[in-house]
C-alpha cells in the first residue's frame, strides 16, 4: 500500500515568509509524528498526534511553528516568519492506532531552504 | 533530560564483515526500542524492533541485543554488504510517549 507522502519534497522561501509543509499518513494509522533534521545531524522531535487526544507539542522550537491534523488524517506543519536557522528537512511518521508499540513509518520528508 | 546517544559517530568495515552498531539510552523506563537506516535524500527506515521484555530479537542479516542493566541497546549487521551503508539510528520510547532519537552512526562498507 501507500507509504507516508509529504509534499513539496523541497521548498525555498525567503526570511520572513510563511510556509506550510503537508503531510499525509498511512491510511488507518492514528499516530502522527512531526520531526526536524538539521544536515547531518538527528532527528528533533517537533509535534506528535495521537488519535483524538490534545497533541504533544512539546518540540516546537516557537510560536513560530504549528501544526494541525484535519479530520484525523491529513497534517500541516505551518512556519510563519521563517528563519534561516530553519533550513532543514522536515519528516512526517505515521504509526498504526491504538497500538503504543508499534514502528513510526517516515515519509522522504521536505528539504526546506531559507534564504 | 532523557537522551539517547551512540558511542561511534562513524564505523568503517569491509564487505562481508560482521558490523556492529552500539547505543546508549538513560530512560530506564522505556520500553520499546527501534532501529532506523537513513539513506541520503529519504527517510529513516524501519529495521528492526524490540521490547523491554525481551533481550535478544533477529531478523533477516539483522539482530538487536537489548541489556536493560546497562542500558544499553546494539544492532549487528551480519555479512555487510555495500548497500547496508548508510547512518543509523536507535530510538526508544516510552509507552504511548514520543519516539526519541539518538544522533546516529554512519555505516561505511568498501568492497
Amino acid at each position: 500500500g501507500a507509504g507516508v507522502s509529504q509534499s513539496p519534497s523541497n521548498k525555498v522561501t525567503e526570511k520572513g515568509k510563511d510556509v506550510e509543509l503537508r503531510c499525509d499518513p498511512i491510511s488507518g494509522h492514528t499516530a502522527l509524528y512531526w520531526y526536524r533534521q538539521s544536515l547531518g545531524q538527528g532527528l528533533e522531535f517537533l509535534i506528535y498526534f495521537q488519535g483524538n487526544s490534545a497533541p504533544d507539542k512539546s518540540g516546537l522550537p516557537s510560536d513560530r511553528f504549528s501544526a494541525e491534523r484535519t479530520g484525523g488524517s491529513v497534517s500541516t506543519l505551518t512556519i510563519q516568519r521563517t528563519q534561516q536557522e530553519d533550513s532543514a528537512v522536515y519528516l512526517c511518521a505515521s504509526s498504526s492506532a491504538g497500538v503504543n508499540n508499534s514502528p513510526l513509518h517516515f515519509g522522504n520528508g521536505t528539504r526546506l531552504t531559507v534564504t | 533530560g532523557e537522551s539517547v546517544g551512540l558511542h561511534l559517530p562513524t564505523l568503517s568495515v569491509q564487505e562481508g564483515d560482521n558490523s556492529i552498531i552500539n547505543c546508549a539510552y538513560s530512560n530506564s523506563a522505556s520500553d520499546y526500542f527501534i532501529w532506523y537506516k537513513q539513506e541520503s535524500g529519504k527517510g529513516p527506515q524501519f529495521i528492526i524492533d524490540i521490547r523491554s521484555n525481551m533481550d535478544k530479537r533477529q531478523g533477516q542479516r539483522v539482530t538487536v541485543l537489548l541489556n536493560k542493566t546497562v542500558k544499553h541497546l546494539s544492532l549487528q549487521i551480519a555479512a555487510t554488504q555495500p548497500g547496508d551503508s548508510a547512518v543509523y539510528f536507535c530510538a526508544e520510547k516510552r509507552g504511548f510517549q514520543k519516539l526519541v532519537f539518538g544522533t546516529g552512526t554512519r555505516l561505511l562498507v568498501s568492497p
